[in-house]
């Protein structure tokens, strides 16, 4: 394609419920990456791939938190039993090689748990 | 560990004011320097970049940055601003060695026409 894409663009769960936010990176993109950003907050690393295993996932907030890559394609972010403070604006990004490049952002998705 | 400080939050302009974005990092060792702009409504995108050579560094829409190591600081300026230039800007490092960028927490510019 010729952006990242994240769905769904908004998100209003129930507290306690799963959530699955979905990115599409750039086709031939091997490395990913997934930030959250708050409200009147700068960027929050969360969970980094390269191809479809993870080096570096220092930055999930909690057991909660998990993401999965499908190869060089698709990564799905999933927080379980979602809480309040989990609302956000959850980023997706894609680098072609390693992370020593420029990112491309997708427009993120939007997520509000009452 | 990397931490990166964008010291103005929000700032507002009149049309045709100068504009300088402060940004300052705390490592100390190679880095690559990154701004980046978010229109509203759009993604984030890729303003201007360092990695070496020349640290004066020029981007789109008329926008450059100055990459001085001594001072840990990598500013955005632009000499005349446009209503246009309404958006958010962040300022992002990566440090040598490292594939994860630390991003700075943003500056809102708006500009009035």
């Amino acid at each position: 394609g010729a952006g990242v894409s994240q769905s769904p663009s908004n998100k209003v769960t129930e507290k306690g419920k799963d959530v699955e936010l979905r990115c599409d990176p750039i086709s031939g993109h091997t490395a990913l990456y997934w930030y959250r950003q708050r409200l009147g907050q700068g960027l929050e690393f969360l969970i980094y791939f390269q191809g479809n295993s993870a080096p570096d996932k220092s930055g999930l907030p909690s057991d909660r938190f998990s993401a999965e890559r499908t190869g060089e394609s698709v990564s799905t972010l999933t927080i379980q039993r979602t809480q309040q403070e989990d609302s956000a604006v959850y980023l997706c990004a894609s680098t072609k090689w390693t992370g020593q490049e420029t990112q491309y952002f997708g427009p993120g998705t939007r997520l509000l748990v009452l | 560990a990397q931490s990166v400080s964008q010291h103005n939050h929000h700032v507002i302009l009149s049309e045709a004011a100068s504009l300088e974005l402060g940004c300052n990092y705390s490592y100390g060792g190679t880095v690559n320097l990154f701004w980046y702009v978010q229109y509203p409504g759009q993604h984030l995108q890729l303003l201007l970049k360092y990695f070496s050579g020349d640290p004066l560094v020029k981007g789109i829409k008329g926008f450059e940055a100055e990459f001085i190591k001594s001072k840990f600081s990598f500013n955005l300026r632009k000499p005349s601003v446009q209503w246009s230039d309404t958006a958010e800007y962040f300022c992002a490092v990566l440090s040598g060695g490292s594939y994860i960028p630390t991003f700075g927490r943003g500056t809102s510019l708006i500009v009035h026409p």
